[in-house]
């Protein structure tokens, strides 16, 4: 089944524990993101990834890292957490990240931050 | 910059009741629209898309006519059911951007009563 899997599905943990938020998808898909998604604001983009070792700041970047070793794989990384990334996050895939492809969402991370 | 404005929820109606939920946007060029449905628990799935003016989008009932002199691109459905519950988000991509980044708006809640 084409998928996007992310894990954990939901985590609380303390201020500057450093965190790791996995996202794999399984249909050979160039482009991958990240989004939060906050009460009254809807989805914003934290980093995409055209391809493998291509990675690029999204529209809320601060606090957040991000890697794309494999093509399958693009983690979220928190290095010291804080309680303002208390969110929902989203992991998305689509063929091509240059042309209006279907993005598949993964089933969401609920983080919380204390 | 691009942007995307949507009805503030819940929406609650009864089962068999007419649905409008109202999106407009602002954006530069000529955006793709979308759709995304969101049910409780889940990642967002697309819904619908419409990629250049007067097209319509529609599934499952659903359907949004992309237009461009008003700038809208509302959700309507002539009959819902009680599993139609769910978080609604319009969302439009830039064509010719380079990324395959989402704007999303805020999402509207639908609550379907039997």
């Amino acid at each position: 089944e084409a998928q996007v899997t992310q894990n954990p599905r939901y985590l609380i943990t303390v201020t500057g524990k450093k965190l790791t938020v996995t996202c794999s998808q399984n249909m050979n898909h160039e482009y991958m993101s990240w989004y939060r998604q906050d009460p009254g604001l809807g989805l914003r983009q934290i980093y995409y990834s055209m391809n493998v070792e291509v990675t690029d700041k999204g529209d809320v970047p601060e606090g957040y890292k991000v890697s794309r070793k494999e093509k399958r794989n693009f983690p979220l990384i928190l290095e010291s957490p804080s309680p303002n990334q208390t969110s929902l996050y989203f992991c998305a895939s689509s063929l091509s990240g240059g042309s209006p492809y279907e993005q598949y969402f993964g089933p969401g991370t609920r983080l919380t931050v204390t | 910059g691009n942007s995307v404005t949507q009805m503030e929820g819940p929406v609650t109606l009864s089962e068999e009741a007419f649905l409008t939920i109202n999106c407009t946007y602002t954006a530069t060029g000529y955006p793709s629209l979308f759709w995304y449905v969101q049910y409780p628990g889940e990642g967002l799935q697309l819904l619908l898309k419409a990629t250049k003016a007067d097209d319509k989008g529609s599934n499952k009932g659903f359907e949004a006519t992309y237009r461009k002199e008003t700038t809208s691109f509302h959700l309507e459905k002539g009959s819902v059911q009680v599993s139609d519950s769910a978080v609604y988000f319009c969302a439009l991509r830039s064509y010719g951007g380079a990324t395959n980044k989402l704007i999303f708006g805020t999402g509207t809640l639908l609550a379907v009563q039997p």
